[in-house]
């Protein structure tokens, strides 16, 4: 079985600062990860994943995320944000495929972006 | 045009009505999902669905049942509604069963008086 741990439930950051949120996962098998972003009154969307090859992975709107075996995380990270990417920010993990996928989801860390 | 629909969009209902949800997407995808996202915003998966069969059903009461008419299609029926059933639910879709859900609908969010 998979976890996600997201620390941080709310991160404040100033416009045009740069910002990371941070996820940890557990799993006895390797995985796939995710970042999934939701705006207000809609669905997620995928925002990057990470499967295999270079650790640091780019997205959409400009984030990325770093894949650390050793210590089992995966930071999404901006270096300047705008007030659009006020938003819910969730981690997802899933096992390497093998018949089908389940993903497990973070309980989310919401970005307040300050003007 | 919008990849996956779910209508309604807002369910506001009693105790103890049934209910349905429908979804559609026009991805071509094969794979279909349905999840839960509670008040704390934490999202569950509750049922997967590959060309019209159940793949996952995640410990889901009876009361849930999904029907998948065709790839396109999943809708949600849920009957004798319960206050914990309180939620927003969310269709998903992805290009096969070996992908993670790329699309989701908006959401429709349930409420139960």
């Amino acid at each position: 079985a998979q976890s996600v741990t997201q620390l941080d439930s709310q991160v404040p950051v100033f416009e045009e600062a740069p910002v990371e949120l941070r996820c940890n996962y557990s799993s006895s098998v390797s995985v796939y990860l995710f970042w999934y972003v939701q705006y207000p009154n809609q669905g997620l969307q995928l925002l990057l994943k990470y499967l295999s090859g270079s650790t640091l992975v780019k997205g959409i709107n400009g984030f990325e995320a770093e894949f650390n075996k050793s210590q089992t995380s995966f930071h999404l990270r901006k270096p300047s944000v705008h007030i659009s990417d006020t938003a819910e920010y969730f981690c997802a993990v899933s096992p390497l495929p093998g018949g089908y996928q389940k993903v497990t989801f973070g309980t989310g860390t919401k970005l307040q972006v300050i003007p | 045009d919008t990849a996956v629909s779910q209508t309604p969009k807002y369910l506001v209902t009693q105790m103890g009505n049934d209910k349905s949800i429908k979804c559609e997407q026009n991805l071509g995808h094969d794979t279909m999902y349905w999840y839960k996202q509670d008040s704390k915003k934490f999202l569950k998966i509750m049922f997967s669905y590959n060309n019209k069969e159940l793949i996952i059903n995640e410990t889901v009461p009876n009361r849930f049942s999904p029907k998948s008419p065709d790839k396109a299609h999943l809708n949600l029926h849920i009957n004798s509604l319960e206050l914990g059933d309180s939620a927003v639910y969310f269709c998903a879709s992805s290009q096969d069963m070996t992908d993670q859900p790329q699309h989701f609908g908006d959401g429709t969010r349930l409420s139960i008086l």
